[in-house]
């Protein structure tokens, strides 16, 4: 069954120090990993996505990292600030047939992030 | 641009009683989806539509139906609400690699 794991469940840290979130995936075929952030009471939103090619994705103060032969895959976020007080959503995407539909996407549970002063 | 809009926002339903979602985009994606998502649990796909007329199922179908009449709407109807169906939905849709999700419709079954 494909799974994908995410760790922590929660953090806390300070405003301006860093952190890294991760994600371990079972999901196989691969097509892409995507990091979606999600504020509380809001839809997610995209951060990044890679291929099975691509080892590293930046976004601002967010650089995702991706190993396809672990299947490990992490958020890291520099210098943060409270507005990066969030859930992260890690998803994987499997090929399926073909079409518009033709990809499957399993999500992790998220990381709650919380940004204190 | 609003992308996509979901209405309503919050809803209090009694168990047994019907109610559409609406989810609209202006984007003219084809794939629309909806998804629950649960405390504790990922997002879980409901039903998804890869155009006009056409619909499929997908983890968790049961207890809700679709249509898609046009590109633009794809409503999500409870035909008679449970109190396993309160969690929060979401409308999204999907356009090369990336989805665009709305801002959530909060449903609590008494």
């Amino acid at each position: 069954k494909n799974q994908v794991e995410q760790s922590p469940q929660s953090l806390i840290i300070l405003e301006g120090k860093n952190c890294t979130l991760q994600c371990n995936y079972t999901v196989s075929p691969f097509s892409n990993l995507r990091w979606y952030k999600q504020d509380t009471g809001r839809g997610p939103v995209s951060l990044t996505i890679m291929t099975f090619s691509e080892n590293t994705k930046s976004n601002g103060r967010y650089t995702a990292t991706l190993d396809a032969d672990t299947k490990q895959s992490s958020l890291h976020i520099t210098a943060s600030q409270l507005s990066d007080s969030a859930s992260y959503i890690c998803v994987v995407s499997a090929p399926r047939g073909h079409g518009a539909g033709s990809y499957q996407l399993t999500f992790g549970k998220g990381t709650k992030l919380s940004v204190i002063p | 641009n609003a992308g996509v809009t979901q209405t309503p926002k919050f809803q209090v339903l009694k168990t047994g009683q019907s109610m559409t979602l609406q989810c609209a985009q202006d984007m003219n994606h084809e794939y629309m989806s909806w998804y629950r998502q649960d405390p504790g649990m990922g997002l879980r796909l409901i039903h998804y539509s890869v155009g006009a007329g056409i619909t499929d199922q997908g983890e968790v179908p049961n207890g809700y139906n679709v249509s898609r009449s046009t590109t633009e709407d794809f409503p999500l109807r409870l035909l008679s609400a449970a109190p396993s169906q309160t969690s929060v939905y979401f409308c999204a849709t999907r356009a090369e690699n990336t989805i665009y999700f709305g801002e959530g419709s909060w449903l609590t079954v008494v």
